[in-house]
This record gives structure tokens, sequence and C-alpha cells, in this order.
């Protein structure tokens, strides 16, 4: 099993509080993705990290900003919870291979279950 | 509007026999897709693979199809266990490998 956790594991907010999310890797590895799962939408891209201070927009980026000032720690930062940010946070990493571009599979974390009242 | 539908929320098969689990894609970018399995409360894991220069890609008891002039790809089981029970996710990627999208998931019943 690839070395990633994610803390808190369960969380409950209240509205308009800011909340972070911690993603800790053991792998070393350059790429790191925060998702969002919901019913009826699958798992959605956030944010995704391609190295130190490398950090760019996913599908569904609105309301929440990331930080990676280590190659092992990707932040998942609820500036302002809403409502709409209830959901089931998953942190993944990329493979060896994909440095090299040989292959894209990922490696997901535990998850953290947020919600916000 | 979703790149990547998975258009059986469901799938019941009997144990033994063979499971299809069907993705259908509309970027034409997408050139590398991906298979997940998801078990309740735990991420998903990894099952695997194909890149748009093959149109078929096996591993064990499952192989992966790809038709690219219809934009669908396939996961086929043989033979279906029970512990093969559980939400079936497909993922697309095109050759940056940056940005994923995934179906909604198709929950798997494989019967004793």
């Amino acid at each position: 099993d690839a070395g990633i956790t994610q803390s808190p594991r369960h969380k409950v907010t209240e509205t308009g509080t800011p909340v972070t999310l911690r993603c800790h890797q053991t792998e070393n590895h350059r790429y790191m993705y925060w998702y969002r799962q919901d019913p009826g939408h699958g798992l959605r891209l956030i944010h995704y990290s391609y190295g130190v201070k490398d950090t760019d927009k996913g599908e569904v980026s609105d309301g929440y900003s990331v930080s990676r000032s280590k190659t092992e720690d990707f932040l998942l930062t609820l500036e302002s919870a809403t409502s709409s940010q209830t959901s089931v946070y998953f942190c993944a990493i990329s493979g060896p291979d994909r440095e090299r571009g040989k292959s894209y599979e990922q490696y997901f974390g535990p998850g953290t279950r947020l919600t916000v009242t | 509007d979703q790149q990547v539908k998975q258009n059986s929320p469901s799938l019941s098969v009997q144990e033994g026999r063979i499971s299809i689990l069907n993705c259908d894609y509309t970027n034409s970018m997408f050139d590398y897709f991906l298979w997940y399995k998801k078990y309740p409360a735990e991420g998903p894991t990894f099952l695997i693979s194909i890149s748009s220069i093959k149109d078929k890609n096996e591993d064990g008891r499952f192989t992966v199809f790809l038709n690219k002039s219809a934009k669908h790809l396939s996961l086929h089981i043989v033979p279906s266990q029970p512990g093969d029970s559980a939400v079936y996710f497909c993922a697309a990627t095109s050759n940056t490998g940056n940005q994923f999208y995934f179906g909604t998931g198709t929950s798997l019943t494989v019967i004793p």
C-alpha cells in the first residue's frame, strides 16, 4: 500500500469557519491531488500539485486553496466553509511511472469526511 | 457536463460469471483511461489502465477494452467473485496526465 495518510478522518464544522485538511505521503512522489466525492458526481478534482510550491486548479477549485511547502505534505483549505462543501475528500498521489510519462495511475488515501452545518 | 459517464449505477452478477462494466467519454483529447475499485469507507484502488494506442489490456481476471471511435471503454471481470463487490469508477486523462475526470461509478454486486 502506498503510504498516504489524511487528517482528520472526520470533521464537523460550522458554516463560515476555515478548515484545513492534510495529506501526508511517505513515497516522495512529485504529484499529489485533492478530490471530492459526492453522490451523482463521482470524484472531481479540486487542485493538484506537481512539485513543492507548484500547484494548479482542477475542475471544482472555487472556494478551495492549497499549499505544498514540503514534498510529503499537501494541504487543502476551505477559507470559509459552506454547506455545499460537505463531502468526502480524498488525497491521491501518482505512481513512480508518472514522472516517466509511462502511466498515470493514482493511489488514494483513506478519505476525510467533512460535514459543514 | 460530465465528460466521463457510467450510465449503469448498479449491476448484479452471479459468482463465476462475467461482469461487464461500461464507460463512455465525450472528450476526444482523452488518451489514457483507468479503472478503480472502491469499497465503502476506503479510498479508491487502482485496477487497470489502457492507453489510447491499444484497444485491449489484460491483467489476470480483469480486461479493459477501448473503442476509440465510439468513445467507449469496458471492464470485463472473469470469473466474478464475491470479493469483487464494490463500486467501480472509470477515469480519463489527456497526455499531460494532470487533469483527471471520473465517472459517477457502477456498484457491482456478485451474488454467491
